[in-house]
């Protein structure tokens, strides 16, 4: 069936430095990727989206690229910040969602 | 308010129970998602609704299991006869237009005792 795959699980960053999240999916007919930060009792809530039709997109310290040939995509936060820290889950999409397993990011003040 | 409600925010319930679960939408959403997200998981799809039309519902673990949009705004998820490995939390995910993201709800985190 439909699988998405993230890593790392936990990553551990200084302030000021980058961190990359990677995400690879197997269905061919995913065609939309979003990002979302999962807070401690929140739901989750979408920083940054990418169509196929796009190979990377930014927005201030978030970006993302894609790689639809290798089904991959991955998130880039550059200059960390405290308030990073959170559960980041990628999905991707050919109808429905299906998520990837979350990787917890600690950002260290 | 502006997002996606969910209520109640916690639950508890014992074992053989029933349940229910409330979703309000984004005022206009015509798309409507329902997610069990376990313990350290990430979120996975249960059912959707477009508008009061059920449309997919192959995410839903058992016939246990039964949501409604009976109006095509407000939608219930229901849990008969609760087993534990029900617990979890549900989230509910609503969208405008078909090429705009799901917006999420803070969640109803199950406890079944």
């Amino acid at each position: 069936g439909e699988n998405v795959e993230q890593h790392p699980s936990t990553l551990s960053v200084q302030e000021g430095d980058s961190a990359v999240i990677k995400c690879t999916y197997s269905d061919s007919a995913s065609n939309y990727f979003p990002w979302y930060k999962q807070e401690l009792g929140k739901g989750p809530q979408l920083i940054i989206d990418i169509r196929s039709n796009v190979g990377e997109k930014k927005d201030q310290r978030i970006a993302v690229t894609l790689n639809k040939t290798a089904k991959h995509f991955s998130l880039h936060i550059t200059e960390t910040q405290p308030e990073d820290s959170a559960v980041y889950f990628c999905a991707a999409s050919g109808g429905k969602l299906i998520f990837g397993q979350g990787t917890t990011l600690q950002v260290k003040p | 308010g502006a997002g996606v409600s969910q209520s109640p925010r916690y639950k508890v319930a014992k074992r053989g129970q029933d349940v229910a679960l409330r979703c309000d939408p984004i005022s206009g959403h015509v798309s409507l998602f329902w997610y069990q997200q376990a313990l350290g998981q990430g979120p996975e799809f249960l059912t959707y609704f477009q508008n009061e039309a059920q449309l997919d519902k192959s995410g839903l673990p058992s016939d246990r299991f039964f949501a409604e949009r009976p109006e095509g705004s407000v939608s219930t998820l229901k849990i008969q006869r609760t087993q534990q490995e029900d617990s979890a939390v549900y989230l509910c995910a609503t969208r405008g237009e078909r090429n705009q993201p799901q917006h999420f709800g803070d969640g109803t985190r199950l406890s079944i005792l």
